[in-house]
């Protein structure tokens, strides 16, 4: 079985300061790792992936997230935060349970961007 | 290259009413997976189909029930609908089945019951 932990149902920073958002997971094998955005209304947009490979990720819109198997942490960073950031971010986790790779996620952190 | 498209946008239902959501997926994806996103059960999975067959179900009642055609469009359905059922639900296509490719969502359906 897999679970995904978010810390912080909400994350406030200044525009231009370090995002931080934190993903924990557990899983039986190893995992596939997710980072998507949800802007309001709207469907998720993948943001960046792990499957194998550089444990340090690069995906859209300056984000990135580093892979640490021995924490079981998938946390997505970005050096200077800007108010379009603003949305709710969503850590995924999916392994081959039951034959298939069904993503487990999170329950979401919404980053708040002050001027 | 067309993303994947949900419709209606938007739905308002009455209890005991039941409704039929539809998804066309990316062209060439012949996978489909039915998310439910409500706040205070975040996003749960519903089904997944590949090939028109249902691969994979979540933990739902049997009133939420989908298909595949084989165009790779899909529909769900929601019979006897419950105040509970009111969310936000997502489709999202991938390429395969038993891969690691990420999925692509749609902008997903409003459902309100009343």
């Amino acid at each position: 079985a897999q679970s995904v932990t978010q810390l912080g149902s909400h994350v406030s920073v200044s525009e231009g300061a370090l995002v931080l958002l934190r993903c924990n997971y557990s899983s039986s094998v190893p995992p596939y790792l997710f980072w998507y955005v949800q802007y309001p209304n709207q469907g998720l947009q993948l943001l960046l992936k792990y499957t194998t490979g550089a444990t340090l990720v690069k995906g859209i819109n300056g984000f990135e997230a580093e892979f640490k198997k021995s924490e079981t942490s998938f946390h997505l960073t970005k050096p200077s935060a800007h108010m379009s950031d603003a949305a709710e971010y969503f850590c995924a986790v999916s392994d081959r349970s039951g034959g298939s790779y069904i993503p487990t996620f999170g329950r979401g952190t919404s980053l708040i961007v002050h001027p | 290259k067309a993303g994947v498209t949900q419709t209606p946008r938007y739905l308002i239902k009455t209890r005991g009413q039941q409704v039929t959501l539809s998804c066309s997926p990316i062209s060439g994806h012949r996978s489909v997976s039915w998310y439910q996103q409500t706040p205070g059960q975040g996003l749960q999975f519903l089904f997944e189909y590949f090939s028109e067959t249902q691969r994979n179900k979540g933990n739902f009642p049997g009133r939420f029930s989908g298909r595949q055609f084989s165009n790779s469009r899909s529909e769900m359905n929601v019979s006897t609908l419950e105040l509970g059922d009111s969310a936000l639900y997502l489709c999202a296509s991938s390429l395969g089945y038993r891969s690691a490719t990420e999925a692509f969502f749609g902008q997903g359906t409003r459902l309100t019951v009343v």
